[in-house]
């Protein structure tokens, strides 16, 4: 299994600019999760699917859409990218519902909005 | 606001001592709390989770959790130059479907040889 995998590993966007991060795991997983991390900082959660055709907001959802056609694709897409959207990307998928979510992470995207 | 509140650090720990790590949280309806170890440059990656009160040990990692005092910890036995990474510490809210995980800002921890 390639577990979560992520394309591109590192972008550079002008301010205005548009483009779509892509997360795909191989685990059939149902739940999966888009964070960013800023330097020095912990995670803070984006958007996450608890399945395919169910999304729902995190803790910071402005900027970014996602959808979820199916079980092993979850894509982040940033309109109108800004200075404050640089970060690093990480998608994460776990399975199981309630209290038990051991979350498996990809190995992250590095964006800079210049 | 639920948060998760760990010391920055950097803590800095001789080879061979036991490190140890700290997180509490402010929500009591918590039900499952996860320590993860990223390395600079690395994605996170799980070392222990812990659901019930009391200890859990995995090698030499041991996971404390206190739900009345809503604090979880991470001990690292016989600390090594490999343990030198920056520790998560995440947290589960709730039981159903859309509970979600918040995770701390962690600590930076350093092995001194």
């Amino acid at each position: 299994n390639a577990g979560v995998t992520q394309t591109p590993k590192f972008r550079i966007l002008k301010i205005g600019q548009s483009m779509t991060l892509q997360c795909t795991q191989d685990m059939n997983h149902n739940y999966m999760y888009w964070y960013r991390q800023d330097p020095g900082m912990g995670l803070k959660l984006i958007y996450y699917s608890v399945g395919a055709g169910i999304t729902d907001k995190g803790e910071v959802p402005n900027g970014y859409n996602v959808s979820r056609s199916t079980t092993e694709d979850f894509p982040l897409r940033l309109e109108l990218a800004a200075p404050s959207q640089t970060s690093v990307y990480f998608c994460a998928s776990s399975y199981g519902s309630g209290g038990e979510k051991t979350q498996y992470f990809g190995p992250g995207t590095r964006l800079l909005v210049l | 606001q639920k948060e998760v509140e760990q010391n920055s650090g950097p803590l800095s720990v001789p080879e061979g001592a036991i490190a140890s790590l700290n997180c509490t949280y402010s929500d009591r309806g918590s039900q499952s709390f996860f320590w993860y170890r990223q390395y600079s440059g690395k994605s996170p990656e799980l070392i222990m989770s812990i659901y019930s009160n009391g200890d859990k040990e995995d090698g030499r990692f041991t996971a404390q959790l206190n739900k009345a005092s809503q604090y979880v910890s991470l001990l690292i036995r016989d600390s090594q130059p490999s343990d030198s990474a920056t520790y998560l510490c995440a947290v589960n809210y709730g039981y159903s479907s859309a509970s979600k995980i918040i995770f701390g800002s962690g600590t930076r921890l350093s092995i001194r040889p």
